[in-house]
């Protein structure tokens, strides 16, 4: 069965530290990596598709790595605001069918000003 | 502007009653899903399209249906035989492609009685 694990489930941190969580998935046939912000009564809005190993991106204070090889996505957030409190999902499509988009539970993250 | 609309944002529906959710685009999006959200657990697909007059199941389709006669419009019904229909519903577009992100809708919030 395929999964993907996002760690950890919750994070409460204060105004100003810088904060990571890790999203899991399986490293063969990798084809892509999304990462999403979902904060409370919005939509979820999409951050970052990632699909070459080594890769890093970077939006404003956020930014994400890749390694295909061992199978997990870093995503760090610097100097945490309150408007980052959301919970961070990933996603990953096996096979490359974007309809097969398989997500992890998510991280929650509370950043206290 | 362009974004997806998902209509309305709270339903409730005596239980053994069909009930149909709003899916609108104007992105000129392809492809188009229906997620379902429990607590706990992450974004589940049920049903998407990729192109007009088509569309696959998820893996929870059971006891809903779908229909895409407009590239614009994927209608998600919930029908009498969904034993936990009570759930947050999440629609979304994108382009074709495991690299494209997703487009989210707002979000219907379904409860049955």
């Amino acid at each position: 069965i395929l999964n993907v694990e996002q760690s950890p489930q919750s994070l409460h941190v204060q105004e100003g530290d810088s904060t990571n969580f890790t999203c899991s998935f399986p490293s063969s046939n990798f084809y892509a990596l999304h990462w999403y912000r979902w904060e409370t009564a919005k939509s979820p809005e999409a951050l970052f598709v990632m699909t070459l190993n080594g890769d890093e991106k970077k939006k404003g204070r956020i930014s994400a790595t890749l390694n295909t090889k061992e199978g997990y996505s870093y995503l760090y957030i610097k100097g945490s605001q309150p408007e980052d409190s959301a919970t961070y999902l990933c996603a990953f499509p096996p096979g490359g069918s974007q309809g097969n988009l398989i997500f992890g539970k998510g991280t929650k993250l509370s950043v206290k000003p | 502007d362009g974004g997806i609309t998902q209509s309305p944002k709270y339903l409730f529906r005596k239980e053994g009653q069909n009930v149909t959710l709003s899916c609108e685009q104007n992105l000129n999006h392809d492809a188009m899903y229906w997620y379902r959200q429990d607590p706990g657990q992450g974004l589940r697909l049920i049903y998407y399209s990729q192109i007009v007059n088509d569309f696959q199941k998820g893996d929870i389709a059971e006891g809903y249906s779908v229909s895409r006669e407009k590239k614009e419009s994927f209608p998600l019904t919930v029908t009498s035989a969904q034993k936990n229909p009570t759930a947050f519903y999440l629609c979304a577009s994108s382009s074709d492609g495991s690299n494209s992100p997703l487009h989210f809708g707002n979000g219907t919030r379904l409860t049955v009685t």
